[in-house]
């Protein structure tokens, strides 16, 4: 099925590292999609991809759709305590007939607590 | 303005009430979402309108009653839930259904049923 596997499930590190989680899944996906959740907020979008081999920065985050097109990474450069919360990566789920209806397939999301 | 606001931020009802969520976007966008989300799990999706009209239901239980006045607004009528049903429940909206890159969150209501 459309699943997505997103690692690691949860992440503790210090303020000034560098964090790195990624996606993968046995089907093809033509866009990937990386949110960010505070605590009792809504997802946030932070990275859109839309080509295999897309490597795309929005600050101090980096993406990458993968080759394959069944996989991607978001990378955190030095982070920071605000950087705090949950990231979910996503893509369009797709029906019988390969349309996307707007639903979207969330991997099961990477906790990051950061110390400062 | 790429905001979508959601009313109220934290709901409390009994098994017995009748109550509403509401949504509201204007960013012009013609498909509008209902997401249910549990604690540290993903969202997951319950309704998509699209131009107005009910598009998708996903096998939710009749005691969920979406609604969609016009092209901004988006409300969840809720009536003899269970306790089970607690969750933040989110909205989100796209400028066509099917365009995920253009899917915006709300902050969601923080729903408890007692």
């Amino acid at each position: 099925g459309q699943q997505l596997n997103q690692s690691p499930q949860s992440m503790f590190i210090q303020e000034g590292e560098d964090v790195s989680m990624n996606c993968t899944s046995s089907s093809i996906f033509n866009t990937w999609l990386w949110y960010k959740q505070d605590p009792g907020e809504g997802p946030v979008l932070l990275i859109a991809l839309y080509k295999a081999g897309e490597l795309t920065s929005n600050g101090r985050l980096t993406a990458q759709f993968g080759i394959t097109r069944k996989d991607s990474f978001l990378n955190i450069s030095a982070s920071i305590p605000s950087d705090v919360g949950i990231y979910f990566c996503a893509g369009p789920y797709l029906n019988a007939g390969g349309t996307s209806y707007g639903k979207l397939t969330f991997g099961q999301g990477t906790i990051l607590t950061v110390h400062p | 303005d790429t905001e979508v606001t959601q009313t109220p931020k934290h709901l409390v009802m009994g098994m017995t009430n009748k109550k509403s969520l509401k949504c509201e976007q204007h960013m012009g966008h013609r498909a509008m979402y209902w997401y249910k989300q549990k604690a540290k799990k993903p969202p997951e999706l319950m309704f998509v309108y699209s131009y107005e009209k009910l598009s998708i239901n996903e096998s939710v239980p009749s005691r969920f009653s979406p609604e969609c006045p016009n092209s901004s607004l988006l409300n969840l009528h809720l009536h003899a839930l269970q306790p089970e049903d607690s969750a933040l429940y989110l909205c989100a909206s796209s400028r066509r259904q099917g365009e995920a890159d253009t899917q915006y969150f709300g902050p969601g209501t923080r729903l408890t049923v007692l």
